[in-house]
């Protein structure tokens, strides 16, 4: 079984819906992320939480919240979708060690606003 | 000026020829490097870190240079299987232990037959 998954993998949605992603891990890390992937703009971040009490904005965090229900679970949720959603989204895990940060993935989910 | 910048190619290589990527990075502060890889329509996944002696794991070669802030890529002998994009990760931290972790946009190499 992967380590990190996320649900769906693809969504067809359309403008002003509310839209929920969700990403769950069997990894045992404290850190999870969302980011999202453009052409052209490559891998942005969207939030971080670094433990279930701990959430903080990306560089990219408008119009887009989040909600980390547990250890293993990290949700984000567009309120209000906008065409320019549309993107790859891709949900990581990390354990930091003092020293380096290295992220897993989670398959991706190809969100599409129409 | 983006942070992380990568030549996004495509490099179209032959089967067993030997290929380099250059990353460069703006942020002196920057602490730790990645190469990640990510096939088509799949998520990325590290390939090697990068250390400032240099590092090499099998046919891949990785080295850092601070005083120039960029980093390398060498890829020996490339087989159908290494055709994929190559991101250039570099970890900057923030303050206390928060980090974070800026990716460039990719070069995407394709090995030929």
């Amino acid at each position: 079984d992967a380590d990190v998954t996320q649900t769906p993998r693809n969504r067809i949605t359309k403008t002003g819906k509310r839209i929920m992603l969700e990403c769950s891990q069997t990894k045992g890390h404290d850190r999870m992320y969302w980011y999202r992937q453009d052409p052209g703009l490559g891998l942005r971040l969207i939030y971080y939480s670094f433990d279930v009490k701990d959430i903080n904005k990306g560089e990219i965090s408008d119009g887009y919240s989040v909600s980390r229900q547990a250890q293993a679970k990290f949700s984000l949720s567009l309120e209000s979708a906008i065409p320019n959603q549309t993107a790859l989204y891709f949900c990581a895990t990390s354990d930091w060690t003092g020293e380096t940060d290295t992220q897993y993935f989670g398959p991706g989910t190809r969100l599409t606003v129409l | 000026r983006k942070e992380v910048e990568q030549d996004p190619g495509p490099f179209n290589v032959p089967e067993g020829a030997t290929v380099a990527f250059n990353c460069t990075y703006s942020n002196s502060a920057s602490q730790s490097f990645f190469w990640y890889r990510q096939d088509c329509r799949k998520e990325p996944k590290l390939l090697m870190s990068v250390y400032s002696s240099g590092n090499e794991d099998g046919r891949f070669t990785a080295q850092l240079n601070r005083a120039s802030q960029y980093i390398s890529l060498l890829i020996r002998d490339s087989k159908l299987s290494d055709s994929a994009t190559y991101l250039c990760v570099v970890n900057m931290r923030d303050t206390g232990t928060a980090s974070k972790l800026t990716f460039g946009t990719g070069t995407r190499l394709q090995v030929t037959l």
